[in-house]
């Protein structure tokens, strides 16, 4: 089992959609907690920090659950230039700091 | 927000040849830098990290004699693909952070085709 897990998708949604995606991690020293964005043939993007109360950033919305460990992203009003992959990303600290990569989840937003 | 630069952004070189690829922290200073591959529509694969002034830690079956790391500043970390073969060819992205609790920044990658 993976330490960091998402669903790979594809998600295809019509543009104005709200679309959500989970991703769990396995390691209770997981610390902090990002989503990424990747597009093809390009480098990851830092999309947003994700923290137990929350973060909002415009149509994007990022939330914690520490008890359940998962992190999730939810997309709302989805636009063409949303088709993205989504990496979710984790640092723990078990003697030393390690970031961990999800796989990540593929959006496609059509028209 | 962060800026990191990588360099050069294509490299089309013959086999055999060994290539440089730059990455530089533009405006914070990158405490630890890492290098990845990635095949076409695979997930990023960590090769190594590397802390200033340190040797770098390979991951398990990445050659270090193959994939020479130096990071010899705050700002700086090179990858050189010694003697690059076809099975080489990849996209490399580099990427650095702050500190140990920061999330990384990445580079835009370098896109080697090794012929």
């Amino acid at each position: 089992r993976k330490e960091v897990e998402q669903d790979p998708g594809p998600f295809n949604v019509p543009e104005g959609a709200t679309v959500a995606f989970n991703c769990t991690y396995s390691n209770s020293a997981s610390q902090s907690f990002f989503w990424y964005r990747q597009d093809c043939r390009k480098e990851p993007k830092l999309l947003m920090s994700v923290y137990s109360s929350g973060n909002e950033d415009g149509r994007f919305t990022a939330q914690l659950n520490r008890a359940s460990q998962y992190i999730s992203l939810l997309i709302r009003d989805s636009k063409l230039s949303d088709s993205a992959t989504y990496l979710c990303v984790v640092i723990r600290n078990t003697g030393g700091f390690k970031t961990i990569f999800g796989a990540g989840t593929r959006l496609f937003v059509k028209a | 927000g962060a800026v990191v630069s990588q360099h050069p952004s294509w490299v089309i070189c013959k086999s055999g040849t060994s290539v440089k690829i730059e990455c530089r922290s533009l405006d914070f200073q990158a405490t630890t830098m890492f290098w990845y591959r990635q095949f076409p529509k695979q997930s990023l694969m960590l090769m190594a990290t590397s802390n200033e002034g340190s040797k770098a830690t390979y991951e398990q079956g990445v050659e270090k004699d193959k994939f020479l790391i130096n990071h010899a500043s705050l700002t700086l970390s090179t990858l050189t693909v010694t003697s690059a073969h076809p099975e080489d060819s990849s996209f490399y992205i580099c990427s650095a952070r702050e500190s140990r609790n920061q999330p990384q920044h990445f580079g835009d990658g370098t896109r080697l085709s090794i012929l």
